[in-house]
C-alpha cells in the first residue's frame, strides 16, 4: 500500500477485555515496530520484527502484551486483560531496512486505545 | 538510561517569523538523530536524519544542527507557516544489544502558528 495503515483507529474497551490492534506496513518493507505514545509524551519502543522474527520485545511492558508478524508482513498486537493504564496511542511504523538498523521510519496514524 | 529532552516545551510564534527548537540527548553508543513531525491525531512524520559526522542538514524551510561533542541539537523553523503548527520530536537512536537500533523519543515541542 501506499502508507502504513493502523485499525481500528479508536478503539474502547472495558477493563479486563482482550484487543487486538492491527498493522499493515509498506508493501516490501522488512521491518517493523511497534510504540506506545502516552498522551502528551514521545512514542516508546515496545518490540520490533525483521521479516517474521521478533527480534527484539524488551519493551513489552507485561506478559499481557503479545505481537506477532506470523507471515512477514501484517502484524497483530494484542493486549490482554487490558487495564487503564494501557490507555495510549500504539503507534506502528515500517522501515526497509534490511541489516537491522531503523532506516528511514515510516509511521502509522496509530490506534488510539481507551481502557475505562 | 537513555534520555532526551527537548525544550521549550509549547511555542507560539507569529506567521512568517522564525523560531529554533532545542534538543539535548544522553545516548549511547550513538548511531543518529532525527527530527520528525506529528501533527495532532497522526503519526510521526521524518524530517531530518543525521548521523555522527552529520553537523547539519536542511529539508525545505527546517534546518537541523547537530553538535555530537555536546550532545545537542537543534531544528530551526524559516518564515513559519500556519501548516507548521505541529509537535517536533527529536528522536536518538543507538544500537541495541539486539542488534537493532533503539530509538529513544524526545517528548516534543508543541508549536503553534499564528496569523
Amino acid at each position: 500500500g501506499a502508507g502504513v495503515s493502523q485499525s481500528p483507529r479508536y478503539k474502547v474497551a472495558k477493563r479486563g477485555q482482550d484487543v487486538a490492534l492491527r498493522c499493515d506496513p509498506i508493501s516490501g518493507h522488512v521491518s517493523l515496530f511497534w510504540y506506545q505514545q502516552a498522551l502528551g509524551q514521545g512514542p516508546e519502543f515496545l518490540t520490533y520484527f525483521q521479516n517474521e522474527a521478533q527480534l527484539d520485545k524488551s519493551g513489552l511492558p507485561s506478559d499481557r502484551f503479545f505481537a506477532e508478524r506470523p507471515e512477514g508482513s501484517v502484524s497483530t498486537l494484542k493486549i490482554q486483560r487490558t487495564q487503564q493504564e494501557d490507555s495510549a496511542v500504539y503507534l506502528c511504523a515500517s522501515s526497509s531496512s534490511t541489516s537491522g538498523t531503523t532506516g528511514e521510519l515510516f509511521f502509522g496514524e496509530g490506534s488510539r486505545l481507551t481502557v475505562l | 538510561k537513555n534520555q532526551v529532552e527537548q525544550s521549550p516545551q509549547s511555542l507560539i510564534i507569529l506567521e512568517g517569523k522564525n523560531c529554533t527548537l532545542q534538543c539535548n540527548y544522553t545516548v549511547s553508543p550513538f548511531s543518529n538523530l532525527r527530527w520528525y513531525k506529528q501533527d495532532t491525531g497522526r503519526g510521526p512524520v521524518s524530517l531530518t536524519i543525521m548521523t555522527f559526522s552529520e553537523n547539519t542538514k536542511s529539508n525545505g524551510r527546517y534546518t537541523a544542527t547537530l553538535d555530537a561533542d555536546t550532545k545537542q541539537s537543534s531544528l530551526h523553523i524559516t518564515a513559519s507557516q500556519l501548516s507548521d503548527s505541529a509537535s517536533y520530536i527529536c528522536v536518538v537512536s543507538a544500537y541495541s544489544n539486539f542488534g537493532n537500533e533503539k530509538l529513544t523519543f524526545g517528548t516534543g515541542t508543541r508549536l503553534t502558528i499564528i496569523p
